[in-house]
């Protein structure tokens, strides 16, 4: 799972400002999922990506979350004028087209970026 | 609303000895089911899955149980070894249905002590 590159790895932020948490998959996959992990919780789905679509993003908060797979470049989770309880840990987990959507033994995570809302 | 529950959030083990960590799900969409492991500082790593149309899946030290009808699976790390230290996450999904989302469960941290 080292091939999934997220940064930066921790990201610092006074309250108001705006976060920008990067993921670059692995070589060769092409969806790129966004898990949100709070303080003694589990991972929460966020956000399913295809290069250049949003296939879901049933678990993104209604305002100040965007989330885009460009097709150059790594995804980006981008959150506006960020709060206190945004704290939280950002995982982002990568796969290879045709391997059935979530549900993957093939897909990898990465090393999260721990946002600290200050 | 949590439809994946991991009621133990630790556990504590001696090396050598059977880890037992236990998972219940409410949702009998969930046909799939998967266990990751989580080292501090690091991304999850899957560990071992299981289907519903099987009672049983083994990868070496590693054997995931599924019973569909009280909902609840478990995994069994057998010998327990010190390394194996880590949060172990039970996940879920409904793939009949479209492949849903993962769900996770908050996840148990297991030491084994030496």
């Amino acid at each position: 799972n080292a091939g999934v590159m997220q940064n930066p790895r921790h990201l610092v932020r006074r309250r108001g400002q705006e976060a920008r948490l990067r993921c670059s998959p692995m070589k060769g996959h092409s969806h790129v999922y966004w898990y949100r992990q709070l303080p003694e919780e589990g991972l929460k789905f966020m956000v399913y990506l295809q290069k250049e679509n949003i296939i879901d993003e049933s678990g993104m908060p209604k305002e100040r979350f965007s989330a885009e797979f460009p097709k150059e470049g790594p995804s980006i989770l981008r959150i506006q004028q960020v709060v206190r309880g945004d704290s939280a840990a950002y995982f982002c987990a990568s796969s290879r087209p045709g391997t059935g959507g979530y549900v993957n033994t093939e897909a990898f995570f990465g090393q999260g970026t721990r946002l600290t809302v200050v | 609303d949590q439809q994946v529950k991991q009621n133990s959030p630790s556990l504590s083990v001696q090396e050598g000895r059977i880890s037992i960590l236990n998972c219940d799900y409410t949702n009998s969409m969930f046909d799939y089911f998967l266990w990751y492991k989580k080292y501090p500082a690091e991304g999850p790593t899957f560990l071992i899955s299981i289907s519903s149309i099987k009672d049983k899946n083994e990868d070496g030290r590693f054997t995931v149980f599924l019973n569909k009808s009280a909902k609840h699976l478990s995994l069994h790390i057998v010998p327990s070894q010190p390394g194996d230290s880590a949060v172990y996450f039970c996940a879920a999904s409904a793939r009949e249905s479209g492949n849903t989302p993962l769900v996770f469960g908050k996840g148990t941290r297991l030491s084994v002590i030496a």
